[in-house]
């Protein structure tokens, strides 16, 4: 079965950027959507953004247009989120999924702490 | 955008009850509608798609209706292991994909 493996945890100051990875071994993504679902501590799932690797196309939630970009490395079968402009409220767990209409496979989650 | 409202917020249920959850929709979005179950510290797991479909190697006594605006979730008789949030998600053609507020499940 599909795994998707992401990045550790990162602690960042306000105003930063951070890049959260997210890899698939031995995976080879065709016609799936890979997702980037946010959760704040205690809070629930926040749907961030999708990526169609194979293509490149991407759709962003709108309230972090502008501040978040999916990237996808097909060389590598690697997924990144960046977001920009930290605040405290981006401080979550992040998930990387795949899944189209339904998210299927979801990674274990990595944890975005923003802190000054 | 289209707005999924889930309730109840919480539920204190008990062994071998019948848990009903419900998530409203803003709008017709036929049975784009999707249900998953998080346990605490873990990732979320898909349950049931498109509002009735459950997953193979779900129990059956979980299950889903609904089509419209109106989505209901069902767990008969509940189980200790059922202790979650559970999570109703709609998604659209645009892609747009919408998660409900979720609902704390307690024994």
């Amino acid at each position: 079965q599909v795994q998707l493996v992401q990045s550790g945890p990162e602690v960042k100051k306000p105003g930063a950027s951070v890049r959260v990875s997210c890899k698939a071994p031995g995976f080879t993504f065709n016609n799936d959507y890979i997702h980037w679902v946010r959760q704040a501590p205690g809070q629930g799932l926040d749907w961030m953004a999708f990526i169609d690797p194979t293509g490149g196309s991407a759709k962003y939630a709108a309230s972090l247009r502008g501040r978040v970009t999916i990237t996808s490395d097909t060389s590598t079968d690697t997924l990144y989120l960046e977001i920009s402009r930290l605040t405290s409220e981006d401080t979550a767990v992040y998930y990387c999924a795949l899944g189209v209409t339904a998210i299927l496979i979801w990674g274990q989650g990595t944890l975005v702490t923003v802190s000054s | 955008d289209i707005q999924m409202t889930q309730s109840p917020s919480s539920l204190s249920a008990s062994v071998g009850d019948r848990v009903i959850i419900t998530c409203q929709a803003s709008q017709d979005i036929r049975d784009c509608v999707n249900w998953y179950q998080q346990k605490a510290g873990k990732a979320p797991i898909l349950l049931i798609s498109d509002a009735s479909e459950l997953e193979i190697g779900v129990p059956s006594r979980f299950s889903g209706t609904g089509s419209g605006t109106h989505f209901t979730f069902t767990i008969n008789g509940l189980q200790p292991e059922d202790i979650a949030t559970y999570y109703c998600q709609h998604y659209d053609h645009l892609p747009q994909y919408t998660f409900g507020q979720g609902t704390k499940l307690e024994i």
